[in-house]
């Protein structure tokens, strides 16, 4: 496609169940971030994918939070025992490269109920 | 590490006014300073960088300043529309993948 893209655009849950969160990043770029953004803030660095590697996972706020990209291209975000802190907008990004521009895609807004 | 303070949280210009946002920084070996634009319900898009090796860049009705010295960057809209309404974000970064990133700014363009 011609942009990043995220599914699903909205994800409710409940209070301690698994979630996946989806991101298929523009065709050819590398480099792959996934942020969180809550209400009225900027977006917080959660992960960092150099090809298929996790070359930075420091954001990742605790272990219930996992995050994968087996091919080097589509990228999936798992929360477990999703607890209400966890409710935000989850941010996904590509560039061509780690000091490249980075493209968004338009978000999954989670609830945890 | 970086921190980076943008002000302000909201600005309501005129249509057809100038627009200006401020950031600070910390980290004076910073070197790449983008903004972007987010519209409800969007992720952020990139409207104009710069880097540490330059002072100013424009690009059409925009155009970004920065003071080294200072640790300051603006970010100027000139001859605002009613589509220049969204929330616009200032990051900072030491050159690698690590963006840090303001509160961001809620701009309003009255008509």
């Amino acid at each position: 496609g011609a942009g990043v893209s995220q599914t699903p655009s909205n994800k409710v849950t409940e209070k301690g169940k698994y979630v996946e969160l989806r991101c298929d990043p523009i065709s050819g770029h590398t480099a792959l971030y996934w942020y969180r953004q809550s209400l009225g803030q900027g977006p917080e660095f959660l992960i960092y994918f150099q090809g298929t590697g996790a070359a930075d996972d420091s954001g990742l706020p605790n272990d219930r939070f996992f995050a994968v990209r087996p091919e080097g291209s589509v990228s999936t975000l798992k929360i477990q025992r999703t607890e209400r802190g966890d409710s935000a907008v989850y941010l996904c990004a590509s560039s061509l490269g780690a000091n490249e521009k980075l493209f968004f895609g338009s978000g999954t807004q989670l609830s945890v109920l | 590490g970086e921190n980076v303070e943008q002000h302000p949280s909201t600005l309501s210009v005129q249509e057809g006014d100038s627009a200006v946002i401020k950031c600070t920084y910390s980290d004076s070996a910073s070197n790449y300073f983008p903004w972007y634009k987010q519209e409800l319900g969007k992720g952020p898009q990139l409207i104009i960088d710069i880097r540490s090796n330059v002072g100013e860049k424009k690009d059409q009705r925009i155009a970004v300043t920065l003071n080294k010295t200072a640790k300051h960057f603006s970010l100027h809209i000139t001859e605002t529309q009613p589509e220049d309404s969204a929330v616009y974000f200032c990051a900072a970064s030491l050159g690698n993948y690590q963006l840090i990133w303001g509160a961001g700014t809620k701009l309003i363009i009255k008509p």
